[in-house]
């Protein structure tokens, strides 16, 4: 089945570690996002990609990169330098039509 | 900027209805949309509006006004299942960076 699948569904990271969030696409779409979402709160947009080798930051990018070397995967880093990291982060994409497409989500938890 | 304005919480019986509010002001617009997000997992499409009036699918309905850069979900019969969070965003411009999300309704279903 055509979808977006985010590995690991949970994950746990230390004090001054970096961590990276998988997100794999099968759909064909050359744009994918990364959004960060805090408890009770809307979606705020990290980083975009329209095409390989080539992203942009969003709205809250500090502390965060990406790579997209390849249509159908666009990794997030999360580096030391983002000091509030706890949060689900979902990674889209989007065709500029009627309907985005979301994966199942990772949860970053400092321990 | 853009921005995007809901109701952070709404209560409703089983078997009523319930209508949630969206409004916009977006440098331009092409349609508004809304998802469903369940806790813990990924927001899901409902409808999408690009032209006033309303839009029905089963239960659910959508109704877009232009003029009053304005919407609503309008969400019958409900069951417990639909207790969620319910998002708005409005895709403003053909470019990839061009699709905005609200903060969100959380929606509580009761017996």
């Amino acid at each position: 089945d055509g979808g977006i699948t985010q590995s690991p569904k949970y994950l746990f990271r230390k004090e001054g570690q970096n961590v990276t969030l998988s997100c794999e696409q099968n759909l064909n779409h050359d744009a994918m996002y990364w959004y960060r979402q805090d408890p009770g709160q809307g979606l705020r947009l990290i980083y975009y990609s329209q095409i390989v080798n080539d992203f942009q930051k969003g709205d809250i990018a500090e502390g965060y990169s990406v790579s997209r070397e390849k249509k159908e995967s666009f990794p997030l880093t999360v580096t030391s330098a983002q000091k509030n990291p706890t949060a689900f982060y979902l990674c889209a994409t989007w065709t500029g039509g009627t309907e985005a497409f979301f994966g199942q989500g990772t949860r970053l938890t400092v321990v | 900027g853009q921005s995007l304005e809901q109701p952070s919480e709404v209560t409703a019986v089983e078997g009523a209805i319930v209508q949630i509010n969206c409004t916009y002001q977006t440098s331009g617009f092409y349609g508004l949309s809304w998802y469903q997000q369940h806790d813990g997992g990924a927001p899901t499409f409902l409808s999408y509006n690009a032209l006033d009036g309303l839009e029905e699918t089963g239960r659910f309905s959508s109704f877009l006004s232009r003029s009053d850069s304005y919407g609503y979900l309008l969400l019958q019969e409900l069951q417990m299942k639909d207790s969620a969070s319910y998002f708005c965003a409005v895709n403003d411009g053909a470019g990839a960076n061009n699709l905005f999300f609200g903060t969100g309704t959380r929606l509580t279903v009761i017996p």
